[in-house]
């Protein structure tokens, strides 16, 4: 089931706004991932961290690894229209293999 | 690009009708991996397979079946579709302990 608590659940924001969302877990997690998922397609992956402590940038998406490595966080800056959609933050733990924890996705809304 | 294609995008399908949701990755994956999506649930795991003929339960397997007879090829069975079957379907595929890679999903509704 379930183990990533992914807030907030659903944002509406002016566009050139920054947003930022996160998730937490009391499980420790070796990779984070986020995803965005626009109406009606699959899931793209947009960042990939694999260090805590790590920060990566994708354009105008920032995500880090927590240190404690049972979180992680998304900010995007100055958004668009476009960025609608729904985010999903997702962990891999050291024993899960290959299986990846979702959590349940952040709905975003961008008004012009 | 890795590509992950699923057969039919929107399907519609009579209570107690077998369905299958078919599902190809094209770049020598050895996971795969099939979900469903449904409003205020996330996505939930149904089934995952390692190797070819290798499948693995998820969280929500009841009702559900796979086949993976080449390594491309990952097929999802309803054995008998019922309404609270209707959902959006997901399918993705990842190599090692990369990322996924998801296809556009099969908008299943069963009636």
């Amino acid at each position: 089931g379930q183990q990533l608590n992914q807030s907030p659940q659903s944002m509406f924001i002016q566009e050139g706004e920054d947003v930022s969302m996160n998730c937490t877990s009391s499980s420790i997690f070796n990779t984070w991932l986020w995803y965005k998922q626009d109406p009606g397609e699959g899931p793209v992956l947009l960042i990939a961290l694999y260090k805590a402590g790590e920060l990566t940038s994708n354009g105008r998406l920032t995500a880090q690894f927590g240190i404690t490595r049972k979180d992680s966080f998304l900010n995007i800056s100055a958004s668009i229209p476009s960025d609608v959609g729904i985010y999903f933050c997702a962990g891999r733990k050291e024993t899960s293999g290959s299986r990846l924890t979702f959590g349940e996705g952040t709905q975003l809304t961008v008004n012009p | 690009d890795v590509k992950v294609t699923q057969s039919s995008r929107y399907l519609v399908k009579r209570t107690g009708e077998k369905v299958f949701l078919e599902c190809v990755q094209d770049m020598d994956h050895e996971n795969m991996f099939w979900y469903r999506q449904d409003p205020g649930l996330g996505l939930r795991l149904i089934y995952f397979s390692y190797d070819v003929k290798m499948k693995e339960k998820g969280d929500i397997p009841e009702g559900y079946s796979v086949s993976r007879e080449k390594k491309e090829r990952f097929s999802l069975i309803l054995e008998s579709a019922s309404t609270n079957q209707t959902s959006m379907y997901l399918c993705a595929s990842s190599l090692m302990n990369y990322g996924y890679t998801f296809g556009s999903g099969t908008r299943l509704t069963v009636v």
